[in-house]
């Protein structure tokens, strides 16, 4: 079945250290991208990338880092820099990227600060 | 003011209830979306529309651009239909800025 996964579903981490959280798609998707979501809030985009070997920065992107060396998969990495890091975490893909495009979204990764 | 507003933000209704979810947005888009959020916080994407209505199943989305608004109508509401239902729209302006709303809670009751 072709989809994207995301681990882990949760994850507890200790204030100042990095966290990294997987993303793995196998649609064969160009486009993947990184949401945040805190409640009551809409989703806000942290990075994307449109193409392997490129990636651009979202709305907050200060406090995390991410790589695309392989189609299939996005990484993010929460830094110490990132100052309120708890939030659900979710990675999506699309065909390409742009607003005209359906995004397909994984089940997503819950962060905790401790 | 945010740039999308969904109202209600929280509904609940009765099984086999007519249910209608509304979306304002102040930008010029391109295309509207509307998601799908379940309990364990997998996101489904039901529509996309950049004018006139569509429909799926019991669920039928509607948007008028003129006025900036867009319905999301369940019909014959069932307990499987509860989740979060989110709107967003893709910005005119830009090639590949999304606003997000912050969603409307629906539970359906047996």
């Amino acid at each position: 079945d072709g989809g994207i996964t995301q681990s882990p579903k949760y994850l507890f981490r200790k204030e100042g250290q990095n966290v990294t959280l997987s993303c793995e798609q196998n649609l064969n998707h160009d486009a993947m991208y990184w949401y945040r979501q805190d409640p009551g809030q809409g989703l806000r985009l942290i990075y994307y990338s449109q193409i392997v070997n490129d990636f651009q920065k979202g709305d907050i992107a200060e406090g995390y880092s991410v790589s695309r060396e392989k189609k299939e998969s996005f990484p993010l990495t929460v830094t110490s820099a990132q100052k309120n890091p708890t939030a659900f975490y979710l990675c999506a893909s699309s065909t390409l990227a742009g607003v005209l495009v359906t995004q397909y979204f994984g089940p997503g990764t819950r962060l905790t600060v401790l | 003011k945010n740039e999308v507003e969904q109202s209600p933000q929280n509904l609940t209704a009765q099984e086999g209830e007519f249910i209608t979810i509304n979306c304002s947005y102040s930008v010029g888009i391109s295309a509207l979306h509307w998601l799908q959020q379940h309990p364990g916080g997998g996101i489904v994407s039901l529509f996309m529309l950049s004018s006139g209505k569509k429909k799926h199943g019991r669920l039928i989305a509607t948007i008028n651009i003129q006025e900036k608004h867009s319905s999301l109508h369940i019909t014959a509401s069932h307990p499987r239909d509860s989740a979060v239902y989110i709107c967003a729209v893709g910005l005119k302006t830009s090639y590949d800025k999304v606003i997000f709303g912050p969603g409307t809670s629906l539970s359906v009751i047996p």
